[in-house]
């Protein structure tokens, strides 16, 4: 069975920076494209970020570069999401997401961890 | 423009047919996902490819996409079917993009 089982989150000020982590498990993680996907309080989903499964291709929403980076560690099957400058319009649950492997859809999903940023 | 766009409602009587729409610029040209998300459910993939439906989605999920419009048409709509539709797309040089979200009521 896949399980994605998040990490990490928390409350910090506006400027702050969190590491969100990600285990994975019940398949060949390493094969793989995983994601990050949030989601705020009352609004739709938002695409995070995106790392294929050998790290060699890495994408971002717009308004995340510079300031989110996406990593993975393929030997202990760890998804990580480092957030920094963190804003108040951050505050959302986010999930670390599987794609699917032969597709561009998401077929698996995480429960979530919550980041909240407020002063 | 990366945006999509949907109605933020749908509303239909049980049995009946529904229809909703995404909208982008030149959507046709790429491939659209729908996810149907419960409230304190992870989202589910319906649609992928346009109109392809993953196994165990039942036949009453369909999807088309042409021109600058993707659409999801649920018939003999149930009450089961109630929830957030979101649309998505895949864009190899600036990766997903989530479209606004539809509430979907079954009356």
């Amino acid at each position: 069975e896949v399980q994605l089982v998040e990490s990490g989150g928390g409350s910090v000020q506006p400027g702050g920076s969190l590491r969100l982590s990600c285990a994975a498990s019940g398949f060949t993680f390493k094969d793989y494209s995983m994601n990050w996907i949030r989601q705020a309080p009352g609004k739709g989903l938002e695409w995070v970020a995106y790392m294929s499964g050998r790290g060699s291709t890495v994408r971002y929403a717009a308004s995340m570069w510079g300031r989110f980076t996406i990593s993975r560690d393929n030997v202990k099957n760890f998804l990580y999401l480092e957030v920094n400058s963190l804003r108040v319009d951050d505050t959302a649950i986010y999930h670390c997401v599987r794609d699917d492997s032969g597709f561009f859809f998401h077929d698996s999903w995480g429960r979530g961890t919550q980041v909240t940023v407020s002063s | 423009s990366n945006e999509l766009t949907q109605p933020p409602s749908v509303s239909v009587a049980p049995g009946q047919t529904a229809t909703i729409d995404c909208s982008g610029d030149n959507l046709g040209y790429k491939s659209v996902s729908w996810y149907q998300h419960k409230a304190g459910q992870s989202p589910i993939v319906v649609i992928f490819q346009n109109n392809r439906r993953p196994s165990g989605i039942p036949e009453r999920f369909s999807g088309s996409n042409s021109g600058n419009t993707a659409t999801l048409t649920v018939a003999g709509t149930q009450a089961i079917d109630d929830g957030d539709y979101y649309c998505q797309t895949w864009d190899s040089a600036t990766g997903y993009v989530f479209g606004t979200g539809t509430k979907f009521t079954v009356l």
